[in-house]
C-alpha cells in the first residue's frame, strides 16, 4: 500500500530534550515536506526537500532541522524543543512536481506536546 | 496578512444541501489551486486541483478559480454525512515547492 508513515503518532517531552520525528514514504517520491498544523493558523510549511541532499526552508523553519540522506526518509529534528513547538505535525511527499498532477500525500500526523 | 484566508466555520447543513466553501488569497503568483479534505485524526487527502482560472468538476464536487478576484471555491452537491470533515484550500506557484494552506473550514452534514 502506497503510504507516508510517521512515527511516533503521539509524543510528550520536556523543554530542551532533543527529539526526532521520522517520516518514510514507499512511493519513490522526490519531493518531501514537513508541516505543522495549529488551530486558526492552518498548515504551515517548515522545511521541504526537492530530492536527496536538497533541503530548503519553508515559512516557519526556526527551531527545526531536517536531513534527506535517502529518498524515502525525511526526519524532522528538534534540537531543543520549546512549548511553542507543541503542535500537530504532518509529513507529505509527492512525485516530481513538474506536473501538477502530482498531489501531496500526507502521513497521519504526529501530535507533539512540549512541557 | 495571511497569504490565504479561509472562513473556519463551522458550517452545518442538512443532508442533500449544496455546500459552498471559499478561500481568498493575496499572492498573484499562485498558479495551482487545490482542495484537501481532512477527517479527524487523519492527514489531509487531495480532493480537487485546478490550474489558473476556470472550473473543474468531479462527481459531486466542483472547483472554481477566479484569479482576477483572487478567490477560489469548492461546491459540494447532494452533500452526505460522510462529507463531514474539515476542508482545506491550498495553493502554490509554478515552482511547486512551497505550498500555502487556508486554516480550514469544518463542515457538518446532518442526516
Amino acid at each position: 500500500e502506497a503510504q507516508v508513515t510517521q512515527n511516533p503518532r503521539y509524543l510528550i517531552t520536556v523543554t530542551g530534550k532533543k527529539l526526532t520525528v521520522t517520516c518514510s514514504q514507499n512511493m519513490n517520491h522526490e519531493y518531501m515536506s514537513w508541516y505543522r498544523q495549529d488551530p486558526g493558523l492552518g498548515l504551515r510549511q517548515i522545511y521541504y526537500s526537492m530530492n536527496v541532499e536538497v533541503t530548503d526552508k519553508g515559512d516557519v523553519p526556526e527551531g527545526y532541522k531536517v536531513s534527506r540522506k535517502e529518498k524515502r526518509n525525511f526526519p524532522l529534528i528538534l534540537e531543543s524543543p520549546s512549548p511553542n513547538q507543541t503542535s500537530l505535525y504532518f509529513c507529505a511527499s509527492s512525485a516530481v512536481l513538474s506536473s501538477y498532477n502530482s498531489p501531496l500525500h500526507f502521513g497521519n500526523g504526529t501530535r507533539l506536546t512540549v512541557t | 496578512q495571511k497569504e490565504v484566508e479561509q472562513d473556519p466555520g463551522p458550517l452545518s447543513v442538512p443532508e442533500g444541501a449544496i455546500v459552498s466553501l471559499n478561500c481568498t488569497y493575496s499572492n498573484s503568483a499562485f498558479q495551482y489551486f487545490m482542495w484537501y479534505r481532512q477527517y479527524s485524526r487523519k492527514g489531509p487527502e487531495l480532493l480537487m486541483y485546478t490550474y489558473s482560472s476556470g472550473n473543474k468538476e468531479d462527481g459531486r464536487f466542483t472547483a472554481q478559480v477566479d484569479k482576477s478576484s483572487k478567490y477560489i471555491s469548492l461546491f459540494i452537491r447532494d452533500s452526505q454525512p460522510s462529507d463531514s470533515a474539515t476542508y482545506l484550500c491550498a495553493m502554490t506557484n509554478y515552482n511547486f515547492n512551497k505550498f500555502y494552506f487556508g486554516s480550514g473550514t469544518k463542515l457538518n452534514v446532518k442526516p
